[in-house]
């Protein structure tokens, strides 16, 4: 069975602090990772996906497969980070094959 | 250009009323996803169109759920006689390409609808 697992439900860090949100998965085979993001008052969006290894918004994320992690990590948080994370993961054959299945999300907040 | 959009934005339903919600895809994507989102939870895969087929409804969680997309761009969520348990919100999201091709495309989310059930 597939699983997201993000175990922080908040995190609070500072201006200028590096900043680690944590998600572990679980899965039958292959998967693609995602990081969603949602501010306040807007709609979820893709942050980024583990296929692109590409920095977004001063963002990265790993994905490790002996550890089945993928988390997600700023060395310098900014106030305008503040906002949900979640991590999702999606199957690339067979029946799962498009949907996304998340977890529960963690809320950040970045103090001044 | 123009987003997913969902309505109504908020719905409140007494218990045994039915309800329908709608989403407006971007215009020209093949793909459309719905999913529920708990208080406190992250989004749950409820169903999958690609264009008009319904190509998986297995998250649907009761037979009192049922979803369409007729024409392969709009499309409506039903609820018929709502339990208090489908108080959430339901969010629709909208892929350009069929799912496979290239891996899983990126979803466009609308906004969501709530749904509360007294």
């Amino acid at each position: 069975a597939q699983r997201v697992t993000q175990p922080e439900k908040l995190l609070s860090v500072f201006k200028g602090a590096p900043v680690e949100l944590k998600c572990n998965y679980s899965y039958s085979g292959s998967p693609e990772l995602f990081w969603y993001v949602q501010y306040s008052r807007q709609r979820l969006q893709l942050l980024l996906r583990h296929i692109s290894r590409e920095s977004i918004k001063g963002f990265t994320a790993d994905l490790n497969k002996g550890e089945t992690s993928f988390h997600l990590k700023k060395p310098f948080a900014q106030e305008e980070d503040s906002a949900m994370y979640y991590c999702a993961l999606s199957g690339i054959r067979g029946s799962t094959l498009g949907r996304l299945y998340f977890g529960r999300g963690t809320q950040l907040t970045v103090w001044p | 250009g123009a987003g997913v959009s969902q309505s109504p934005r908020y719905k409140v339903a007494k218990r045994g009323q039915d309800v329908a919600l709608r989403c407006d895809p971007i215009s020209g994507h093949v793909s459309l996803f719905w999913y529920q989102q708990a208080l406190g939870q992250g989004p749950e895969f409820l169903t999958y169109f690609q264009n008009e087929a319904q190509l998986d409804k297995s998250g649907l969680p009761s037979d009192r759920f049922f979803a369409e997309r007729p024409e392969g761009s709009v499309s409506t969520l039903k609820i018929q006689r709502t339990q208090q348990e489908d108080s959430a919100v339901y969010l629709c999201a909208s892929s350009l390409a069929y799912q496979g091709n290239y891996g899983t495309d990126t979803q466009y989310f609308g906004p969501g609808t709530r749904l509360t059930v007294l």
